[in-house]
């Protein structure tokens, strides 16, 4: 069975700084996805970003990107010139034919 | 907008009851899966339908229960609720593809009392 860890509960960051959000997994597959989804208060489970395990290149979509570092099973988010909307508990996911989750960490942003 | 929708948005029952959850999957979508997430909690995987057969399952007892239907819409039973199953129920909907992301709806929240 894949595990899914977040270390970090909470976060707190300053408007238009940088946060990073730390996962690791465990699995014996070679081939594999990896999704941070986001989750505001309103609930909806939002597509942040995705990576291929094959593919050596780091994922970026806009204020997110991400270090992954397949041989120490590493995947962590880094949000850049963090927004209000931003705030959210983010979640790092594992997926074979499901979705294994992390625990979550909570995002804050001040203004 | 994800173009799954979910309902009811709550649900309040008595321990003991049964309760079924609706979700509406996104067209072109062959794929419904079902998790449970506790409040504070990452989402936990109940179950997955591909083509109207549950096709995997967590750890979840048998009385959560589900189907899917050929328009591509799903429902969660669950019996003989417990004081546990409170929780937000979240749909997400997908292609059979190792790659595909699931899309996720904006969940049911079901209080037990």
């Amino acid at each position: 069975a894949q595990t899914v860890t977040q270390s970090q509960p909470e976060m707190s960051v300053q408007e238009a700084e940088t946060v990073t959000l730390s996962c690791t997994y465990d699995t014996s597959e070679s081939n594999y996805y990896l999704f941070w989804y986001k989750q505001p208060p309103s609930r909806q489970m939002i597509l942040v970003i995705r990576q291929e395990a094959y593919k050596q290149q780091n994922a970026t979509e806009n204020r997110f990107s991400v270090n992954f570092q397949k041989a120490a099973k590493s995947f962590s988010l880094k949000i850049s010139d963090s927004q209000l909307g931003d705030t959210a508990m983010y979640f790092c996911a594992f997926r074979d034919y499901k979705l294994s989750f992390g625990a979550g960490t909570t995002v804050t942003v001040r203004a | 907008e994800t173009g799954v929708t979910q309902s009811p948005t709550h649900l309040i029952k008595t321990r003991g009851q049964q309760v079924t959850l609706r979700c509406s999957s996104q067209s072109g979508h062959n794929t419904v899966s079902w998790y449970q997430q506790a409040l504070g909690q990452g989402p936990q995987f109940i179950f997955q339908y591909y083509r109207e057969e549950e096709n995997g399952r967590g750890n979840f007892p048998p009385r959560f229960s589900g189907l899917q239907f050929p328009n591509y819409s799903s429902e969660l039973n669950v019996n003989a609720l417990e004081l546990d199953d409170s929780a937000l129920y979240l749909c997400a909907s997908g292609t059979w593809l190792a790659t595909d992301t699931q899309y996720f709806g904006p969940g049911t929240r079901l209080t037990v009392l």
